[in-house]
């Protein structure tokens, strides 16, 4: 199947630990994207790549940071895990501005 | 700044009926908009993109229209399903790098 996947689905952590989301795309897009939708359900984007470099970097805080390997991945490592993390983060993939996205990881910091 | 608007907030029909989901944004030069749909604890799928150049997309029982000297966008779903039920967003490309920003979404909930 063409798509958008990420792993995990669900995170479930304690405060102050290091945990990393993976994305791959097999649509052959060159940008992709990590958005988070807190609580209130509204999407913001956070970061995005294009052919393997930093494109966009929204003001994250630095424990943060994504890796793209290769065009077709864009991992999220997330340091010293806070309450105020817990949200749904998605990732999405775009060519031509036409946006493909997967279907989320929910991160619940305990 | 654009700023992605969308009226109602929730909204709540009969099954049969037709939908109208309403979005509005600030900077009229937009390069498309996008119709998405979230089920809950679910991703987005796309429903309906449209060109800046388009003023209307179907697919379906679902009907987009775009008026960009307005500022307006307007999702159409006939005859309506509990199915439907869902959270529609609506979003715009910000720049060249395609940042989308998006509206805070309509809830509907189709009532059998």
């Amino acid at each position: 199947d063409t798509a958008v996947s990420q792993t995990p689905k669900y995170l479930v952590t304690q405060m102050g630990n290091d945990k990393s989301i993976k994305c791959e795309q097999n649509l052959g897009h060159d940008t992709m994207y990590w958005y988070k939708q807190d609580s209130k359900k509204f999407l913001k984007i956070m970061f995005s790549y294009n052919n393997k470099e930093l494109i966009i970097n929204e003001t994250v805080p630095n424990r943060f940071s994504p890796k793209s390997p290769d065009k077709a991945h864009l991992n999220l490592h997330i340091n010293s895990l806070e309450l105020g993390d817990s949200a749904v983060y998605f990732c999405a993939s775009s060519l031509a501005r036409v946006y493909t996205f997967g279907s989320g990881t929910r991160l619940t910091v305990v | 700044k654009q700023e992605v608007t969308q009226i109602p907030a929730a909204l709540s029909v009969p099954e049969g009926e037709n939908l109208v989901l309403n979005c509005s944004f600030t900077d009229s030069a937009i390069y498309n908009l996008q119709w998405f749909r979230q089920d809950p604890g679910k991703g987005l799928t796309s429903l309906l993109l449209i060109q800046s150049s388009q003023r209307e997309q179907t697919s379906g029982r679902l009907n987009a229209s775009l008026d960009k000297s307005s500022g307006r966008s307007t999702l159409y779903i006939a005859a309506s399903q509990p199915g439907d039920s869902a959270t529609y967003l609506c979003a715009v490309p910000t720049d060249s790098w395609g940042k989308l920003q998006f509206g805070a979404g309509t809830q509907v909930v189709v009532t059998p």
